[in-house]
């Protein structure tokens, strides 16, 4: 079984800048979150997607982050403008049905 | 107060030794506990749940929990250097109905040869 897959793995940029980061879940995994991992800190959800719909993105800095789930699988995360204090890893999960996650590889994101 | 706290270490012990990880959680809501590994520019890998009350055995690695004392922790026996990484805590409030992970900050377990 394939596990959850993400890109691009690192990404460099000035601040002000936009990016975007990409997740494809676990097949068949219709819950999927994002999370924000800053050095030396544990990973901080940003948003939660139980299939297309939104469940919880009470942490997204909704002024420059945006998250969508088109058709109930893949994902997208986009920030616009980004600055430093972005610079971080993020991290996509998946879930099942059960309550354990999968983490994907990553995307390590530098601004500066 | 942090939802979820950890001694973010390092924590080092000696190779064959136990290594003892500990975390506590301010809501008493929480109903299922996780602990996930993190070696260095990796994700996070989940080692055990645990639900109940009591102790949880997987191999070398036990769980406790203690709801009344909001505390729980994990036990690494006979510990090797490949153990070495960061554990994290991780506390869900909705019980089997997938839901929001809060993560504490993680502890570095370092493992002496």
């Amino acid at each position: 079984e394939a596990g959850v897959a993400q890109s691009p793995r690192y990404k460099i940029i000035e601040k002000r800048q936009s990016v975007a980061f990409w997740c494809n879940p676990i097949s068949g995994h219709a819950t999927l979150y994002w999370y924000q991992q800053i050095l030396g800190q544990g990973p901080k959800l940003l948003i939660q997607f139980q299939n297309n719909g939104v469940v919880d993105d009470s942490q997204l800095p909704k002024d420059r982050f945006s998250a969508e789930r088109l058709k109930g699988v893949d994902s997208t995360l986009k920030i616009q403008p980004a600055k430093l204090e972005d610079s971080a890893v993020y991290l996509c999960a998946t879930a099942g049905g059960g309550e354990t996650q999968y983490f994907g590889p990553g995307t390590r994101l530098l601004v500066l | 107060q942090k939802e979820v706290e950890q001694n973010s270490g390092p924590l080092s012990v000696p190779e064959g030794a136990i290594a003892s990880l500990n975390c506590t959680y301010s809501d008493r809501g929480s109903q299922s506990f996780f602990w996930y590994r993190q070696y260095s520019g990796k994700s996070p890998e989940l080692i055990m749940f645990i639900y109940s009350n009591g102790d949880k055995e997987d191999g070398r690695f036990t769980a406790q929990l203690n709801k009344a004392s909001q505390y729980v922790s994990l036990l690494i026996r006979d510990s090797q250097p490949s153990d070495s990484a960061t554990y994290l805590c991780a506390v869900n409030t909705f019980y089997n109905q997938g839901g929001k992970l809060i993560f504490g900050q993680g502890t570095e377990l370092s493992v002496k040869p």
